[in-house]
């Protein structure tokens, strides 16, 4: 079955600081994949996405690789300001629907 | 600016009473829309999927009879939650596609926050 596996969080960053929110998936065939950010309060909203393999998505600074050799899609941003904390949520979409990860909460202290 | 819209954001409703959500496309005709819920702090759970013009389908688990969902137009697609309880209270998220005809992009409401007292 389709399946998404996220880094268990609260991931606790300093400002400026170097993020990597790791995400696998378990798939059948070639799927899409998508990184979504969620603030408080509000829904979702899609942050980058990846087609096929060895594609890179990239948005606001973050950036993220599909890798099918790993099944993985890890989101990396260099310097993450207090703004970017949020929760965080790695997706995959194959026979329609979107599959999502559990979700890792992201806080960025000042 | 949003191109699905959710209302109401917030609504309390007593237990026992239904109480109905709306998802509307903006920008394009929603050939599909989907039915999410979250609970505190976890993830979201797809509860339905429905094309306009046909009935919903539900995911496992889901009550079709508590969870009413129509789609009956390709900008509108509503959630009416029967004989409400306080555990159905929960945070629960539209999204919608067009297809080709909106890049293949999924898009999402800004939620709606249900309390049922």
């Amino acid at each position: 079955g389709n399946s998404v596996t996220q880094m268990e969080g609260p991931v606790t960053l300093s400002e400026e600081a170097f993020l990597t929110i790791n995400c696998t998936y378990t798939a059948t065939g070639y799927p899409s994949l998508f990184w979504y950010v969620q603030y408080p309060g509000e829904g979702l909203q899609l942050l980058l996405k990846a087609t096929k393999a060895d594609d890179k998505g990239s948005n606001k600074g973050f950036e993220a690789t599909y890798r099918k050799e790993t099944t993985s899609f890890h989101l990396e941003k260099g310097s993450v300001q207090v703004s970017d904390s949020a929760v965080y949520f790695c997706a995959l979409r194959n026979t329609g629907k979107l599959i999502f990860g559990q979700g890792t909460t992201l806080q960025v202290k000042p | 600016g949003a191109v699905v819209s959710q209302h109401p954001s917030r609504v309390i409703c007593k237990s026992g009473t239904s109480v109905k959500i709306e998802c509307r496309s903006l920008d394009f005709q929603a050939t599909t829309m989907f039915w999410y819920r979250q609970f505190p702090k976890q993830s979201l759970m797809l509860m339905a999927t429905s094309n306009e013009g046909s009935k919903a389908t539900y995911e496992q688990g889901v009550e079709k009879d508590k969870f009413l969902i129509n789609h009956a137009s390709l900008t509108l697609s509503t959630l009416t939650v029967t004989s409400a309880h306080p555990e159905d209270s929960s945070f629960y998220i539209c999204s919608a596609t067009g297809g080709q005809s909106s890049g293949n992009t999924i898009y999402f409401g800004e939620g709606s926050w249900l309390t049922v007292v």
